[in-house]
């Protein structure tokens, strides 16, 4: 079965503190691909990063970062010197590679909210 | 990426009635779909909008609740038949650009109320 779990239901950081959302997901199938998406209060899904289960490398965009564990099959997405404006919910997120209904499998999102 | 817009972004609805949501994207796209949130909740596929044919549904959903229709390959409607205070949720078109590198976007949702 295809799972992601997101623990973190909720954290509060305050501004300029770094957090990590962790996210573990379970798949039977070797090749796969993983998302991270950012839904601000205004409500639309904002795309992050896709990350092919293939390639291990770390990646970094300005400040955000992403740990991506086979080993541990997680998939954790780092936020260096958060700001008010990272306040959002966080989907991490799970497709199978040639899936026939190229469907996501969400987690149940982290809400972040970064205080002043 | 895609640039996706949804009508209407939000509307208030009585039970009994069906709304109809209409998704369009800049540019031709592989596949489209729409997602379901529900209050709080995170995301759910209700279906795959094939191009030409029927959509392939998710268990779940099923074509007289939810009849979607995609007559080209950049717009898409999704129906809410005969809704219920249950069916209150944001709907979302995602699609999928350039297959090969597998990245899904989303459109900014419509935010339904049934009374």
């Amino acid at each position: 079965a295809q799972k992601v779990t997101q623990a973190q239901t909720e954290i509060s950081v305050v501004e300029k503190e770094d957090v990590t959302l962790d996210c573990v997901y379970e798949t039977r199938d070797t090749t796969y691909y993983l998302f991270w998406y950012k839904q601000p209060p205004s409500g639309e899904l904002v795309f992050l990063i896709r990350r092919n289960s293939f390639d291990e490398q770390n990646e970094i965009s300005g400040r955000y970062s992403w740990n991506f564990q086979k080993s541990t099959s997680s998939f954790n997405f780092t936020i260096t010197a958060s700001q008010v404006v990272d306040s959002a919910v966080y989907f991490c997120a799970l497709k199978n590679y040639g899936g026939a209904t190229n469907k996501l499998i969400f987690g149940t999102g982290t809400l972040l909210a970064v205080q002043p | 990426s895609a640039v996706i817009s949804q009508k209407p972004s939000r509307d208030i609805c009585q039970r009994g009635t069906s709304l109809t949501i209409q998704c369009q994207v800049d540019s031709q796209v592989t596949m489209m779909f729409w997602y379901r949130q529900q209050p709080g909740q995170s995301l759910t596929l209700i279906a795959t909008a094939n191009q030409g044919s029927e959509a392939t549904y998710e268990s779940g959903f099923v074509i007289d609740k939810f009849p979607i229709s995609r007559p080209n390959l950049t717009f898409s409607t999704l129906t809410v038949s005969n809704m219920s205070p249950e069916d209150s949720s944001i709907y979302l078109c995602s699609v999928l650009v350039l297959a090969g590198k597998n990245e899904q976007y989303f459109g900014p949702g419509t935010r339904l109320t049934v009374t």
